[in-house]
């Protein structure tokens, strides 16, 4: 079955605490991206990855990295987490980044709570 | 940024079609238009997208405006399991990215 899988669902954990939030697609896709999901605000997009090795920064990266060693992988991290970013997450991947006609296949979700 | 505007809320009754609207008055000329849903605990699920012509497939229908500026996107006959928030977004070019721009959507409740 086609699909993005995050890990963990839920974390909660405490402020300066280093974390990974995992996300793997089986699609063999290139585009991968990471958004943030607040009440009120959409989704926002943190990072994403055109391809291996190839990684960029949406709107709102601070306090966040990433990396695309594997085409499959592209992880999450929180090297010092903060209250601020105690969010709802979702990993996101589809086919090719330069092209708009392509939908976006997005993960279950990953619910931080920091403390 | 281009930016869609949604209502807030609707609602529809099981069986009936529910046509959902969006403005999108900035729109140019390459962006497309992006319908996603998410339901409860869920992960946003792309329903249908378009460029100028409307477009069906097994889940949704989309009217888009000879102009652009608005889209409705079509339910046939809604069920309690589309009972969601749905999200009209461009997916617009801004540097080497394409991005999709997400506003607030808005959350169908489907009355038994």
């Amino acid at each position: 079955e086609a699909q993005v899988t995050q890990n963990p669902r839920y974390l909660i954990t405490v402020t300066g605490k280093k974390l990974t939030v995992t996300c793997s697609q089986n699609m063999n896709h290139e585009y991968m991206s990471w958004y943030r999901q607040d009440p009120g605000l959409g989704l926002r997009q943190i990072y994403y990855s055109m391809n291996v090795e190839v990684t960029d920064k949406g709107d709102v990266p601070e306090g966040y990295k990433v990396s695309r060693k594997e085409k499959r992988n592209f992880p999450l991290i929180l090297e010092s987490p903060s209250p601020n970013q105690t969010s709802l997450y979702f990993c996101a991947s589809s086919p090719r980044q330069w092209d708009s006609n392509q939908p976006q296949h997005f993960g279950d979700g990953t619910r931080l709570s920091i403390l | 940024d281009a930016k869609t505007t949604q209502p807030n809320s609707m609602e529809s009754n099981e069986e009936e079609p529910v046509h959902l609207p969006c403005n999108h008055s900035t729109i140019s000329g390459t962006d497309y238009i992006h319908w996603y849903r998410q339901l409860p605990s869920q992960g946003p699920e792309y329903v249908i997208h378009g460029l100028t012509s409307n477009v069906n497939n097994r889940m949704a229908s989309l009217a888009i405006a000879e102009d652009r500026k608005s889209s409705t996107l079509i339910l046939h006959r809604a069920t309690l399991r589309d009972a969601a928030v749905y999200y009209c977004i461009l997916n617009t070019q801004a540097d080497s990215n394409y991005q999709l721009i997400w506003g607030a959507g808005t959350k169908l409740i489907i009355k038994p």
